[in-house]
């Protein structure tokens, strides 16, 4: 019979677009959050982190938003490219303990 | 970047058989692993977190004496998932946590793709 499955929140884009993928998060004591970037069959791989001391933080064409007063999240990725397309997931920590991680986001990138 | 690798990349086991994994960090020491389970369009969710030289902590829900864990060196976690079922079929991944100074970063590895028939 046909089964219900989880559907993953998509944002699509454009190439050369900016994206925006936003996550909240629950725990107000976390203090480090991360973003990742999945693609099928891999593991996550590390795009930025940012620590709560602090409220924006910029790498290589990407932006990590922090808003703590809302416990909000976002990843700002300049010109998307088709190399984008993945999942993305919001990770959050607590000091030194485990990482806590969203739901994911599904980015497609169309040529 | 640092690099984890995990061994095998994929594995096809028959139901009642038990299946290793390996971790392991190439290029840092980690004291501290992580192994989480990934279930298709799903999070990761966390199954246990593996230090070395003790035992493993396992976050609620996850059997240890299914999933036994081992961290016998500081480049090295194994997973094994004994009597494997059809159930336990999932991508497993594997973290290490790398330490600089005050600053802290957990790597992946590449994920290992079980299925038990």
């Amino acid at each position: 019979g046909e089964s219900v499955g989880l559907h993953l929140p998509t944002l699509s884009v454009q190439e050369g677009d900016n994206s925006i993928i936003n996550c909240a998060y629950s725990n107000s004591a976390s203090d480090y959050f991360i973003w990742y970037k999945q693609e099928s069959g891999k593991g996550p791989q590390f795009i930025i982190d940012i620590r709560s001391n602090m409220d924006k933080r910029q790498g290589q064409r990407v932006t990590v938003l922090l808003n703590k007063t809302v416990k909000h999240l976002s990843l700002q990725i300049a010109a998307t490219q088709p190399g984008d397309s993945a999942v993305y997931f919001c990770a959050e920590s607590e000091g030194y303990s485990t990482l806590t991680f969203g739901k994911g986001t599904m980015l497609l990138v169309s040529p | 970047g640092a690099v984890v690798s995990q061994h095998p990349s994929w594995v096809i086991c028959k139901s009642g058989t038990s299946v290793k994994i390996e971790c392991r960090s190439l290029d840092f020491q980690a004291t501290t692993m992580f192994w989480y389970r990934q279930f298709p369009k799903q999070s990761l969710m966390l199954m246990a977190t593996s230090n070395e030289g003790s035992k493993a902590t396992y976050e609620q829900g996850v059997e240890k004496d299914k999933f036994l864990i081992n961290h016998a060196s500081l480049t090295l976690s194994t997973l094994t998932v004994t009597s494997a079922h059809p159930e336990d079929s999932s991508f497993y991944i594997c973290s290490a946590r790398d330490q600089k100074g005050n600053q802290e970063t957990q790597y992946f590895g590449p994920g290992t793709r079980l299925l038990v028939l």
